[in-house]
């Protein structure tokens, strides 16, 4: 079955930076888009960046875009979010998340979900 | 403040219907057939269960239906159980630069 698995949270100051890691398993990693959401403490879901199958076409949240850079690496089935200049307001559980449509068609839609990494952003 | 409208609270006795409510605007939610639904108990990541307004992923209990009219998405969950209190997030893909918008959430509380 499908299976993501996030890693490399943590307790950062801000300014400082973070690199969040998702494997995959259970399905062809390079025939999905693959995305990244965040879920503030107590707070609903916010949406943050997608990459398509072949990591040709990426995109971002205006809240994150310049500081955030989305990756993978197809070959070994791997996500990876780095973020720099991280701020109190980037403090969130973050899923790594699979777009349910496939890898050239964005659906908006997530089908699969890790089950979330903590970032803590505080001096 | 969420780009999408849900009521923040919902209740319900076991064995009724009710239906959660998600409102965005002629930009989002009327303008795509791209609204998704999700479950989120606590502690546990969402639970996609309703995509493209009104389709089910395999597994997803038919007591789950969407629809949509005009600019407001509807989840209606029918024969309410205990199990189905949760959390509820909807969201709508629209396709400008920020792709997806979610709703602020739903709480429902099966009495």
């Amino acid at each position: 079955q499908v299976q993501l698995v996030e890693s490399g949270g943590g307790l950062v100051k801000p300014g400082g930076s973070l690199r969040l890691s998702c494997t995959a398993s259970g399905f062809t990693f390079s025939d999905y888009y693959m995305t990244w959401i965040r879920q503030a403490p107590g707070k609903g879901l916010e949406w943050v960046s997608y990459i398509r199958g072949s990591g040709t076409s990426i995109y971002y949240a205006d809240s994150v875009k310049g500081r955030f850079t989305i990756s993978r690496d197809n070959a070994n089935r791997a996500l990876y979010m780095q973020m720099n200049s991280l701020r109190a307001e980037d403090t969130a559980i973050y899923y790594c998340a699979r777009d349910g449509m496939g890898a050239t068609t964005l659906g908006g839609w997530f089908d699969s979900w890790g089950q979330g990494i903590l970032v803590t952003v505080s001096s | 403040q969420s780009a999408l409208t849900q009521p923040a609270s919902v209740s319900g006795s076991p064995g009724q219907s009710i239906t959660l409510s998600c409102t965005g605007t002629s930009s989002d939610v009327g303008a795509y057939d791209s609204v998704s639904w999700y479950q989120q108990h606590p502690g546990k990541a969402p639970k996609l269960i309703v995509f493209d307004v009104s389709n089910r992923p395999s597994g997803i209990s038919s007591r789950f239906s969407g629809s949509k009219y005009g600019n407001t998405a509807s989840l209606t969950i029918s024969g309410l159980q205990a199990e189905d209190e949760a959390d509820y997030y909807c969201s709508s893909y629209i396709r400008r630069s920020t792709l997806v918008v979610f709703g602020g959430g739903t709480k429902l509380t099966v009495l």
